[in-house]
């Protein structure tokens, strides 16, 4: 079955820092893969998402992923965080033959000044 | 712009009350999906629509109902309301495109007394 994994509950990062938080799914095949981003009292907003193509996608604020199959993996990354990035982060997986997604359990993000 | 509606932001209902969960899309999408957010579960798929009057049980069905009589309304229903359907509900829309982005409401939270 298909499955996904944020083995990151909550990381904290100082303001000006890198950031990368992980996301490990389980699928048969190409998968199509999402990360979204949960405001404080918020829905979720799509940050990036990838279906084919090239495997380093950009996404809006900053955000990039990299989609790598050898590690079932599509972590998201930013260069330097900024302190209004606090939030939850969701990473996504369209499920197969159907238009649902699968979603991990969630990353909190904390930003420190 | 792209607007997912939920009908109301808080609500709070005594327990053995039914419930209206009411959220309205203005995309034209095929697909609608109502899910359940929980500290550390990330979202659970309750109940997920393809088309009017069609509907599929998602990953947690139990203790719901749901009703889609107009393309643009898709409304969850608490039959009798109990303490443990207290949680953040999350309304979604996608086209029918296989795995095209969903598109969020802002949530509504139930707490249930």
């Amino acid at each position: 079955a298909q499955s996904v994994t944020q083995p990151d509950i909550h990381i904290t990062v100082s303001e000006g820092a890198s950031l990368e938080l992980r996301c490990n799914y389980s699928y048969g095949a190409t998968p199509y893969l999402f990360w979204y981003v949960q405001s404080p009292g918020q829905g979720l907003q799509l940050l990036l998402k990838y279906f084919s193509g090239d495997t380093l996608v950009q996404g809006i604020k900053g955000f990039e992923a990299e989609f790598k199959r050898s590690q079932s993996s599509f972590n998201l990354r930013k260069p330097s965080v900024h302190w209004s990035d606090a939030a939850e982060y969701f990473c996504a997986v369209g499920a197969y033959n159907t238009d649902k997604l699968i979603f991990g359990t969630g990353t909190r993000l904390q930003v420190f000044p | 712009d792209v607007k997912v509606t939920q009908s109301s932001r808080y609500l709070v209902k005594r327990t053995g009350e039914k419930v209206f969960l009411e959220c309205v899309q203005d995309m034209d999408h095929e697909n609608m999906f109502w899910y359940r957010q929980d500290p550390g579960l990330g979202l659970r798929l309750i109940y997920f629509s393809y088309d009017v009057k069609m509907k599929e049980k998602g990953d947690i069905p139990e203790g719901y109902s749901v009703s889609r009589e107009k393309k643009e309304r898709f409304s969850l229903i608490l039959e009798s309301a109990s303490t443990n359907q207290t949680s953040m509900y999350l309304c979604a829309s996608s086209s029918g495109t296989a795995n095209t982005e969903a598109f969020f409401g802002q949530g509504t939270r139930l707490t249930v007394v």
